[in-house]
């Protein structure tokens, strides 16, 4: 399996500043095929950035990914209270689907 | 629009079969496949296994040898079964869809709402 690791587990930001989640594929690469969630208490996984850098349909700009082979980022250009969130990696280049551990962020 | 809703019991004895039925409603489920997807309570998402409109499964290792999916296109609903369930299994179950092809080519772009199994007797 291609394990996901995310970093770091939790943060806390304040509003309006940038916001880095970085995640990392173990072994080989998974090209761009990884994507990026948000989960809010209680609810689904939302889908905000599928490979690596495309933007879902709906989800707010100031949202956006990079990266390709074993290294991704997730960016928050300018945190909106509404972003406190748990946001998850997902590798989808090969069987079994890995997700990231999640990435826990509050707004200060 | 496109709408996934789980449906199932909500409590299962140990040693028995989970048994969990997603509806996908208001779209053609051809061009797509569907997955489900766990997570214990607190925890992070797990991965249990794909179907495709025509029968065609993927499972996660670790759960192979416990979980089966299937596809009744007729009613557009897709079936998970996971048998010899501990507590262990303990968690909301999701379904989610993934495109076969195109730039969103297995992202899980709509999901469930989720339904929470609980594994006790």
């Amino acid at each position: 399996d291609i394990q996901v690791t995310q970093s770091p587990s939790s943060l806390s930001a304040s509003v309006g500043v940038r916001v880095t989640i970085t995640c990392r594929a173990s072994e080989g690469i998974v090209s761009t095929y990884l994507n990026w969630y948000q989960q809010k208490p209680g609810k689904a996984p939302k889908l905000l950035i599928y490979g690596a850098s495309s933007l879902q349909s709906g989800v707010p700009s100031r949202f956006s990914g990079s990266g390709s082979g074993t290294d991704f980022t997730l960016t928050i250009s300018s945190l909106q209270p509404e972003d406190s969130a748990t946001y998850y990696c997902q590798q989808s280049y090969n069987i079994p689907r890995t997700f990231g551990q999640g990435t826990k962020l509050e707004i200060k | 629009q496109v709408r996934l809703q789980e449906s199932g019991p909500g409590l299962v004895k140990p040693s028995e079969t989970l048994s969990l039925t997603c509806t996908v409603s208001g779209g053609s489920i051809s061009d797509y496949y569907y997955n489900w997807i766990r997570q214990p309570p607190g925890k992070g998402l797990e991965y249990i296994g794909s179907i495709y409109y025509n029968g065609i499964t993927n499972y996660n290792p670790s759960l192979e040898s416990r979980a089966t999916t299937s596809v009744d296109t007729s009613k557009n609903q897709f079936s998970l079964k996971l048998s010899s369930v501990t507590s262990a299994d303990t968690a909301v179950y999701y379904c989610a869809r993934a495109a076969i092809s195109g730039s969103k080519r297995d992202a899980f772009d709509i999901w469930g709402q989720g339904t929470m199994v609980t594994v006790s007797s």
